[in-house]
């Protein structure tokens, strides 16, 4: 088991629903992120927090909109969805925000419709 | 930016082959090399890493191999099992900022 937890693991929303999605780690970590995945491709960052700051910005959307409340704690409100963000939604920590290893949740499976 | 490339996309060996994964890199600055695993439903876990300082690092059946100067990385696998089958993805990042730029992965399928 990963010692990244995203809740829900899969989650349907209409193009008009406002959802979040939640991700929470105990290592201590101070760096956390998201990112989205299609299917047979890689990652793609959407998020760096850094020290509960938001650091990075990979040009998202502002339909997605990232909170980090805590260290421990990252979500992700989603507003307004097109069913082309249908994909994995991946949240990962690391240590902090230099070269440490990435430690990924097991993603959340979104469906836009 | 960071590009890296990976090869092949996808592999097939028999049990108990080995299999070698194949990536390069654009930037020279790029100092820290991940290797992640990823099974069907499930994100990425680090399977192994290697920093710029080292020319190889082993664990247990996996090993890792880095070339600077030539700027690619390789993931050895020995003795392949059935559940090493999965998707694999290298990666590269540097000391600033803190984006891994990953490759575009490798669907491994060992055959029983």
């Amino acid at each position: 088991d990963t010692e990244v937890t995203q809740t829900p693991k899969h989650l349907v929303m209409g193009m008009t629903n406002k959802k979040s999605l939640k991700c929470e780690q105990h290592m201590g970590h101070r760096a956390m992120y998201w990112y989205k995945q299609k299917a047979k491709k890689p990652p793609e960052l959407m998020f760096v927090y850094s020290y509960e700051k938001l650091s990075i910005n990979e040009s998202v959307p502002s339909r997605f909109s990232p909170e980090c409340p805590n260290s421990s704690l990252l979500n992700l409100h989603l507003h307004a969805l097109q069913p082309e963000d249908s994909a994995l939604y991946l949240c990962a920590s690391s240590q902090d925000s230099s070269n440490s290893p990435l430690h990924f949740g097991n993603g959340t499976r979104l469906t836009v419709t | 930016g960071e590009n890296v490339e990976q090869h092949p996309s996808t592999l097939s060996v028999q049990e108990g082959d080995s299999a070698v994964i194949k990536c390069t890199y654009s930037d020279s600055a790029s100092n820290y090399f991940p290797w992640y695993k990823q099974e069907l439903g499930k994100g990425p876990q680090l399977i192994i890493d290697i920093r710029s300082n080292v020319g190889e690092k082993k664990d247990q059946r996996i090993a890792v191999t880095l070339n600077k100067t030539a700027k690619h990385f390789s993931l050895h696998i020995t003795e392949t099992q059935p559940e090493d089958s999965a998707v694999y993805f290298c990666a590269a990042s540097t000391d600033y900022g803190q984006n891994f730029v990953f490759g575009p992965g490798t669907r491994l399928s060992v055959l029983p």
